[in-house]
């Protein structure tokens, strides 16, 4: 089974400007989860977004969104980039509702705004 | 929210010692525990979990315990390997959901 990817790997930008990530979760994996990734501030929690629908939003401004698609892929979205945005972005799968609970992550979107 | 604390942030131990981690947790509807190992450019991990009606797991050199009472949870390793050297991370999971909070990481280095 492909594990999770995540697209682009790679990306620099400059502030005001926004970016869009792309996730797609292990086939069969309905719940995708998306975290910030920050030396010292270890994972924080952005979204969760099952059958389409988010879930669960964690405390981050209004800028950061997301959405699934009906195939389970999900896109987030950084609108006025600021320096502080500067980050590993991951996403993670898991199949929810089964009685499974661990999530899988991809390998994450290093971010670079200047 | 749930809030984890994570402790320490670092840790050097001796190649065969054995490296302890210790998290706690604040809401008392979490139900599930899981460690990650993140190495240096890649993806976390996961190494083991545990969930609440459990008081603790051992894979071979690997071992969580679980203090409800306490809200407090720990990763044990037991002689331990330059392979072993990593940042862990703990992370809670209330059962209102998938929302997985997580530590801030312990930066674990074993000296050979």
């Amino acid at each position: 089974k492909a594990g999770v990817t995540q697209t682009p790997r790679y990306l620099i930008k400059t502030r005001g400007q926004q970016v869009t990530l792309s996730c797609s979760p292990i086939s069969g994996h309905r719940s995708v989860s998306w975290y910030q990734q920050t030396p010292g501030q270890g994972l924080q929690f952005l979204f969760e977004y099952f059958s389409e629908t988010q879930r669960n939003k964690g405390n981050f401004p209004g800028r950061f969104s997301g959405r699934q698609f009906s195939n389970s892929r999900s896109e987030m979205n950084v609108s006025t980039l600021e320096l502080g945005d500067s980050a590993l972005y991951l996403c993670a799968s898991s199949l929810w509702g089964t009685g499974s609970n661990e999530q899988f992550f991809g390998p994450g979107t290093r971010l670079t705004v200047l | 929210g749930e809030n984890v604390e994570q402790h320490p942030s670092t840790l050097s131990v001796q190649e065969g010692d054995s490296a302890v981690i210790k998290c706690t947790y604040s809401d008392s509807a979490s139900n599930y525990f899981p460690w990650y190992k993140q190495e240096l450019g890649k993806r976390p991990q996961l190494i083991i979990d545990i969930r609440s009606n459990v008081g603790e797991k051992k894979d071979q050199r690997i071992a969580v315990t679980l203090n409800k009472t306490a809200k407090h949870f720990s990763l044990h390793i037991t002689e331990t390997q330059p392979e072993d050297s990593a940042v862990y991370f703990c992370a809670a999971r209330p059962d209102t959901g998938n929302q997985f909070y997580f530590g801030t990481g312990t930066s674990l280095t074993v000296i050979p």
